[in-house]
């Protein structure tokens, strides 16, 4: 079945370090692969966008990576900041679908 | 353009009543998605309509919901009769897209908006 995996677990970092947050699919094959932020009581926004051919996206202090072999997405935040603290979401387009898929989502913590 | 509009923001009901939650997309776009959120499911996609028309509406999960779209500015998700179980947040969504053929695979290449959501409590 497919599957996209995020750790459910909380990340807990310092303000300064880099945050490193994992997005694992299974049995899809996307050309795109999206991460969005997602605030308490808001809706999600859209970060980055990355294209299978691409190997890394940056965007000023973010950075994702896309590795289709491992079926593996990086989001790295450096010099994270206390306002960088929020639930990070990976979406993929399902071919078949066409619509976009979630994740379940990292909440990540930074403390001051 | 004031973004992807939804209203109510929040809805209480009593079970079996009926539930209507809207949605404006983005003047322009041409994809509309309905999303439901629940700490248990995550965000897990309800329909999508492209052109106004449902593409894909296996998300749904029973007969007592049903969506509507009438015109390129407004979308509609029915509960009829709603169930505490309905009990989450409703996202509506919009994105201008178009369809990428890359060696035979599609895919969606543009960002998608969302909505403040619907925050549905059926008691």
């Amino acid at each position: 079945s497919q599957k996209i995996e995020q750790n459910s677990e909380a990340l807990n970092i310092q303000e300064g370090k880099t945050a490193t947050l994992t997005c694992n699919y299974t049995n899809y094959s996307p050309a795109y692969l999206q991460w969005y932020r997602q605030d308490p009581g808001r809706g999600p926004v859209f970060l980055l966008l990355i294209r299978e051919n691409e190997k890394e996206k940056r965007k000023e202090r973010l950075k994702v990576t896309f590795d289709t072999t491992l079926k593996q997405s990086l989001f790295h935040i450096t010099a994270s900041q206390p306002a960088d603290s929020a639930t990070y979401l990976c979406a993929l387009t399902d071919t078949g679908r066409r619509a976009l898929t979630f994740g379940s989502g990292t909440r990540l913590q930074v403390q001051p | 353009d004031a973004g992807v509009i939804q209203s109510p923001r929040h809805e209480v009901t009593e079970m079996g009543q009926e539930v209507t939650l809207r949605c404006k997309p983005i003047s322009g776009h041409n994809s509309l998605f309905w999303y439901r959120q629940t700490m248990m499911r995550g965000l897990e996609l309800l329909i999508y309509f492209n052109n106004n028309v449902p593409i894909d509406d296996s998300g749904m999960p029973e007969d007592r919901f049903s969506a509507k779209m009438p015109n390129a500015s407004f979308s509609t998700l029915k509960i009829q009769p709603s169930e505490p179980r309905d009990s989450a947040v409703y996202f509506c969504a919009s994105s201008f897209v178009v369809a990428i053929n890359l060696r035979g695979r599609s895919g969606r290449n543009t960002e998608a908006f969302f909505g403040q959501g619907t925050r549905l409590t059926v008691v």
